[in-house]
Parts: structure tokens; C-alpha cells; sequence
């Protein structure tokens, strides 16, 4: 069975310390894996990653794909009290119209 | 540009009546859509998806259905809600593998 596996499941960190969330996987024949940050409402996108190696890199986040090991991690650095959310891992395997979510990292910045 | 609407953002029900749940896409044409639920704090489930009008597949058996009607409208129902309903709920249309969601309701069943 497809699953997606994120931790951990709750993270507190204090502002300024770098943080490193993870996402392993077991799919079938993967296509895709994305990360969302969800801070109130509805889940807004911030990578989506195909390639093993490549980071792909927005502002003071970053995010890479092993297709080997089956994992990505998405790191902040220098984090700030708006980093606070739910940082949501999907992975999409196949061409079933899916994605196949983990269950979330909730990650609270103190100031 | 795309936008996604979805209403309404609060909902209080009691046990037994019926729910209808709406959510509209505007600025793209033949979406996908997808009705997900989400736990408390926690990853999401989904619920049901159309590629296109009067399309539905459903991931998971249970007291709601969903419908479209139009291209662009995408409708979560039920006819006798259940305590287990409650919950936080999210329209979402896709587009090349990503997702761009709602604003989400969030429905107490009573």
C-alpha cells in the first residue's frame, strides 16, 4: 500500500534556529513529491520536486528529493515566528489523479 | 488568473440534517477538483475528485456524496449528517500535478 510518512509530527524550535522537516515514501511508481505550508487555512504550495539531487530553493526555505532512499527533507533557516504552520508532504505515484499525503509536521516558532 | 472559492467557512449542523457544501473555480476551464477532509492538525484525506462534468470518483465510503453540475462547480453533500462528519473540509483544483486549495470550511456536527 502507498503511504506517505512525515516527521516529525510536531516540531518547537526557537526564531533563528534552522529546522529540518522530513518525508519518506513507498509508492508506486513515483512521479512527483510536493510540499505545502498550511498556516490557517487552506494549504498554499511551496515545492514540487521530480528530479533525486536538485534543491529547489525559495527564499529561506529549501527542499530535495533521494529517489534512491525514498525520502525528501525540507529545511528553514533562520526561522521566524510566520514560519509556524503545518508543513504538508504529498507524494504523486502514478496517473490515478491522487496524491498521497502525509500526515503533516505541525512546527511552532517561538520568539 | 486562477481563484478558487469555497463557502461556506463555518458550519454548525446538528445530527441528522442535510449539508450541501459549494465550491467554484474561476480563470481555468475543465479542472480537476477534489473535496478533502483534514483531522484536527493532521494530513488530508480525500473524499471524492472530478475530471470533468458529472464525473465523480470516490476515494472512501461514506455519509457524503459530491457532485458538478457545471465545469467549474464542485458540490460536497449529505442528506443525514453524522456526529463523525465534523470536521475541516477543502475544495482544491489541480493543475499539473500541484493542488491550489480553498479556503476551507469548517463544519461541527452537533
Amino acid at each position: 500500500e502507498d503511504k506517505v510518512v512525515q516527521s516529525p509530527l510536531s516540531l518547537v524550535v526557537h526564531e533563528g534556529d534552522t529546522v529540518t522537516l522530513n518525508c519518506s515514501y513507498e509508492v508506486t511508481n513515483f512521479r512527483s513529491l510536493l510540499w505545502y505550508k498550511q498556516e490557517k487555512k487552506a494549504p498554499t504550495f511551496l515545492f514540487m520536486l521530480t528530479s533525486s539531487g536538485i534543491e529547489k530553493k525559495s527564499g529561506r526555505l529549501s527542499s530535495i528529493l533521494d529517489k534512491k532512499e525514498l525520502f525528501s527533507i525540507l529545511n528553514i533557516t533562520a526561522t521566524q515566528t510566520g514560519d509556524s504552520a503545518i508543513y504538508l508532504c504529498a507524494v504523486e505515484a502514478d496517473s490515478n489523479y491522487q496524491l498521497i499525503w502525509g500526515a503533516g509536521t505541525k512546527l511552532i516558532i517561538k520568539p | 488568473s486562477q481563484t478558487i472559492h469555497q463557502w461556506p467557512a463555518t458550519l454548525v449542523q446538528p445530527v441528522g440534517s442535510p449539508l450541501s457544501l459549494e465550491c467554484t473555480v474561476e480563470g481555468t476551464s475543465n479542472p480537476n477538483l477534489y473535496w478533502y477532509r483534514q483531522a484536527a492538525g493532521r494530513g488530508l484525506q480525500l473524499l471524492f475528485y472530478s475530471v470533468g462534468i458529472g464525473q465523480i470518483s470516490s476515494e472512501v465510503p461514506q455519509n457524503l456524496s459530491a457532485s458538478r453540475p457545471q465545469d467549474r462547480q464542485f458540490i460536497l453533500s449529505s442528506k443525514k449528517l453524522l456526529l463523525s462528519d465534523s470536521g475541516f473540509y477543502l475544495c482544491a483544483w489541480g493543475y499539473n500535478e500541484k493542488l491550489f486549495f480553498g479556503s476551507g470550511t469548517q463544519l461541527s456536527v452537533l
